[in-house]
């Protein structure tokens, strides 16, 4: 059975930083590309990272590029998320998600999400 | 980024309606188009991928249709845990867009 549980979420001030993460099991996580979806409260899904099986390539949308950064522990099945200069309009819930088999992108399974807030 | 266009916003059924949602894209995705179903506090789950196959455990009243800017997520019989919002979202280039959801209501 597949597994993904995100961590480290919590109360953050504007301008400050925090490091998700995502650990998996129930499938060979170096096999499937991971991505990081968020939703803000009330709101609809966004996309804000994805990153290949290797861990070598890696795409960010405009809205976080060069204040996140996305990367993955292969040896330990553990995909992180790590997020700085945060400001208020990144307050959601952030879920991690695995790809669909194939060229077909996010995403199959979903973790269950954790919410980060950004605020003084 | 491709933007994704659904209809409508919402919609109100009864059990064992027909109900029938759409999704516009900007350009053409072949069939690079997934559909979700989200219900409150919870995580958004996977019912079809590129544009019409069933995921694994998805009831068959759920059938998708489409190819290229023009997509179609159609229930058939309406049961009371279909009550929810639907997403469609594309996954041909990164950033993976969606939709903005059709929230189905109970009439």
């Amino acid at each position: 059975e597949v597994q993904l549980l995100e961590s480290g979420g919590g109360l953050v001030q504007p301008g400050g930083s925090l490091r998700l993460s995502c650990t998996a099991s129930g499938f060979t996580f170096v096999t499937y590309a991971m991505t990081w979806v968020r939703q803000p409260p009330g709101k609809g899904l966004e996309s804000v990272s994805t990153i290949s099986g290797s861990g070598g390539s890696t795409s960010y949308a405009d809205s976080v590029q060069g204040r996140f950064i996305i990367s993955r522990d292969n040896s330990n099945n553990t995909l992180y998320l790590q997020m700085n200069n945060l400001r208020g309009e990144d307050t959601a819930v952030y879920y991690c998600g695995k790809a669909l088999a194939g060229p077909y992108g996010c995403c199959e399974f979903w973790g269950q999400g954790i919410l980060v807030t950004v605020s003084s | 980024d491709i933007q994704m266009t659904q209809s409508p916003s919402s919609l109100s059924a009864s059990e064992g309606d027909r109900v029938t949602i759409t999704c516009r894209a900007s350009q053409n995705i072949v069939n690079y188009l997934n559909w979700y179903q989200q219900k409150p506090g919870k995580a958004p789950k996977l019912l079809i991928y590129v544009a019409s196959s069933l995921q694994s455990g998805v009831p068959p009243r759920f059938s998708g249709s489409g190819s290229g800017t023009d997509f179609t997520l159609t229930i058939s019989g309406l049961q009371a845990g279909d009550f929810a919002t639907y997403y469609c979202q594309q996954s041909y280039s990164f950033p993976w867009t969606f939709g903005q959801g059709t929230k189905v209501e109970i009439k």
